[in-house]
């Protein structure tokens, strides 16, 4: 089955931006959604089919998906947006989902 | 609103099996799919099966196939996922998801049930 891979890590001073990316065969067809985890939180949809971000989420969160690779962007990050951020995707080749490996953020 | 209520935590056994079940409300209950996925302590999430509701045709992940079945109740909108042979690292909470699809290239997860631990100990 097809991997989706993420850096476990990335942090960014309050106030600025972050991007966070995932690689993986399968966004060069499906599209990628993006998910919010706070410690014993169920997660939360934050980006949809790459681009897309549900009512509710703030408009710093922003995504974007180009070849292999799709991005979750938060344009002047705040505390609260201090998470764990899980991509996902349909596998490149069989009907079976997958998650990449996750990214805590930090926000200094 | 589309609430997604999941059962209460459980304890079991190795080689014993359990069954969480993800009620449904504020949507038409057959109009969508539901996603199983997991997570370890300290892990992160972990695909395991959907099902659709309208026909029952079920979708796992190789890695469960043999010991996973999701079902469910549409006199009471609500699904199941039962797990058997169950080792110390299932250990998990276990999240329901309502599947969502777009164009045939994009599915998401939303809402997510509120999570069932699953503690598997001898």
């Amino acid at each position: 089955s097809s991997e989706l891979t993420q850096d476990p890590v990335v942090s960014v001073a309050l106030g600025q931006t972050v991007r966070i990316t995932c690689q993986g065969d399968s966004l060069r067809t499906y599209y990628a959604s993006w998910y919010q985890q706070k410690p014993g939180q169920a997660p939360v949809l934050v980006i949809f089919a790459n681009t897309n971000r549900p009512s509710g989420i703030p408009d710093r969160f922003s995504g974007s998906n180009s070849g292999n690779t799709a991005s979750l962007t938060i344009t002047g990050a705040q505390a609260e947006d201090e998470a764990d951020y899980y991509c996902s995707s349909r596998d490149a080749s069989a009907w079976v989902w997958v998650f990449g490996g996750g990214t805590k953020l930090t926000v200094l | 609103q589309v609430h997604l209520v999941q059962s209460g935590a459980e304890v079991k056994k190795p080689g014993a099996s359990v069954m969480v079940s993800c009620k449904a409300s504020g949507y038409t209950f057959t109009n969508h799919w539901m996603h199983w996925v997991r997570q370890a302590p300290g892990q992160g999430l972990e695909w395991m099966g959907v099902i659709n509701p309208n026909d029952i045709r079920t979708l796992y992940a190789q890695k469960f196939q043999g010991r996973i079945t999701l079902t469910r109740d549409m006199s009471t909108s609500t699904f199941y996922m039962e797990l058997t042979s169950l080792r110390s690292d299932d250990t998990a909470v276990y999240y329901c998801a309502r599947d969502h699809s777009e164009n045939d290239r994009g599915w998401w997860f939303d809402p997510w049930g509120q999570g069932t631990l699953v503690t598997v100990s001898s």
